[in-house]
């Protein structure tokens, strides 16, 4: 079974420093996708990264990246920059394939980020 | 661009009564999951839809159940409701053959 760990219950960065979220997964398939969420307290869950098991770069979107290191099984968010609006839950989370093709989303126990001003 | 819907927002129920929560996924997808996220909890897959059949399930209780109609709206009906179903519950949609899942803002449901 497929699993994701998330090893910091909260983390404090400094506004406009940058911080990194840790992440490792575990799986058997060759071919996965490593997403990352940020639930703010407002309860939806916002998508902000996708990685690809096959995917040669490490993703970017604007001030968040995915540090994969696929040999180590780990997709670390690193948020540059941080801002207070950054304050949130932040998930790490895998495609899991369903028997019919479709696909569920596994997800880590979650980092609870703190900026401070 | 359209998000997935989802309604009520927030909702308040007594033991032993029942729910029915509400998903419009993304126009044109073809595929729809609910997830629960218990206080405090990551968010668990209940079940999915595809093309109005179910496709799997997982934690989902037997009090629970689930469809997808016509035009893809899907509902989750809860019945004999406990104190430990109060949770945030995610509808989200995909295409399929496509990567992302996209999820609805959540429906909170306390029970009481």
């Amino acid at each position: 079974a497929q699993k994701i760990t998330q090893t910091q219950p909260g983390m404090f960065v400094q506004e406009k420093e940058a911080v990194t979220l840790d992440c490792t997964y575990d799986t058997s398939d060759p071919s996965y996708g490593l997403f990352w969420y940020k639930q703010p307290s407002s309860g939806e869950m916002i998508f902000l990264i996708y990685q690809g098991s096959y995917d040669q770069q490490n993703a970017t979107e604007g001030r968040y990246s995915l540090n994969f290191q696929k040999a180590r099984k780990s997709a670390n968010l690193v948020i540059s920059a941080s801002q207070l609006g950054d304050s949130a839950m932040y998930f790490c989370a895998m495609r899991e394939a369903l028997n019919t093709g479709g696909f569920k989303t596994i997800f880590g126990a979650g980092t609870r980020l703190f900026v401070k001003a | 661009a359209a998000g997935v819907i989802q309604s009520p927002r927030h909702l308040i129920k007594e033991k032993r009564e029942t729910a029915t929560l509400k998903c419009y996924p993304i126009p044109r997808h073809d595929t729809v999951y609910w997830y629960q996220q218990g206080p405090g909890q990551d968010p668990q897959f209940l079940i999915s839809f595809y093309e109005k059949m179910q496709s799997d399930k997982g934690s989902i209780p037997d009090r629970f159940s689930a469809q997808q109609f016509s035009d893809y709206h899907s509902e989750l009906n809860m019945s004999s409701l406990e104190l430990g179903d109060s949770a945030l519950y995610f509808c989200a949609s995909s295409l399929a053959g496509r990567v992302g899942q996209y999820f609805g803002p959540g429906t909170r449901l306390t029970v009481t």
